[in-house]
């Protein structure tokens, strides 16, 4: 069965702090993304990587990084957090030939 | 520039009746689309899936149905179950196997019991 999981549900941080968000396939996919959920805006790419220490940059990349230095792991990195990047993070995983992209349950994030 | 559009932030329909969900593109290079269903406090899950060589995919009380030339596709839910009641979205990507997908800003449904 299918599991992409995240480190934490939910994350409270303050202005400033960096922040680690960590997202684990087992289904040994290539692909791994980053997304933000926000009301009204639907699902956005933050970055995505194909590849072992490969990485893209998504559609709004500004303030994040991440860092993947084994398959199955993907992690997001907040250099330094701001209130705007209060939000639900999602990551996802994609294996090849197909473009169905399943997802982990979310880290609620809140910046204070 | 939202390319992928869900007009309908939210939608209610009695329990039995038929759920229409509504996508529209912008972009003709889109030639997959796919339903994810979104439960609050969860990952959105895969829910079906169409090529844009198809018009329509069944599967079980859903069907999706794809107007190339309208650019724009629709989710039927048929008979809707109080179970449905979630957040929909449509996703689209260009060239089959891209790593891209985007999303539109999704759909609250709410099954009337």
């Amino acid at each position: 069965d299918v599991k992409v999981t995240q480190s934490s549900r939910y994350l409270v941080k303050r202005t400033g702090e960096k922040v680690f968000l960590e997202c684990v396939q087992d289904m040994d996919h290539e692909n791994m993304f980053w997304y933000r959920q926000d009301p009204g805006l639907g699902l956005r790419l933050i970055y995505f990587s194909y590849d072992v220490k490969m990485k893209e940059k998504g559609d709004i990349p500004e303030g994040y990084s991440v860092s993947r230095e084994k398959k199955e792991r993907f992690s997001l990195i907040l250099e330094s957090a701001s209130t705007n990047q209060t939000s639900m993070y999602l990551c996802a995983s994609r294996g090849g030939g197909t473009d169905t992209q399943y997802f982990g349950p979310g880290t609620r994030l809140t910046v204070l | 520039d939202q390319q992928v559009k869900q007009n309908s932030p939210s939608l209610s329909v009695q329990e039995g009746r038929i759920s229409i969900l509504n996508c529209d593109y912008t972009n003709s290079m889109f030639d997959y689309f796919l339903w994810y269903k979104k439960y609050p406090a969860e990952g959105p899950t895969f829910l079906i899936s169409i090529s844009s060589i198809k018009d329509k995919n069944e599967d079980g009380r859903f069907t999706v149905f794809l107007n190339k030339s309208a650019k724009h596709l629709s989710l039927h839910i048929v008979p809707s179950q109080p179970g449905d009641s979630a957040v929909y979205f449509c996703a689209a990507s260009a060239n089959f196997g891209n790593e891209k997908l985007t999303f539109g800003t999704g759909t609250r449904l709410t099954i009337i019991p």
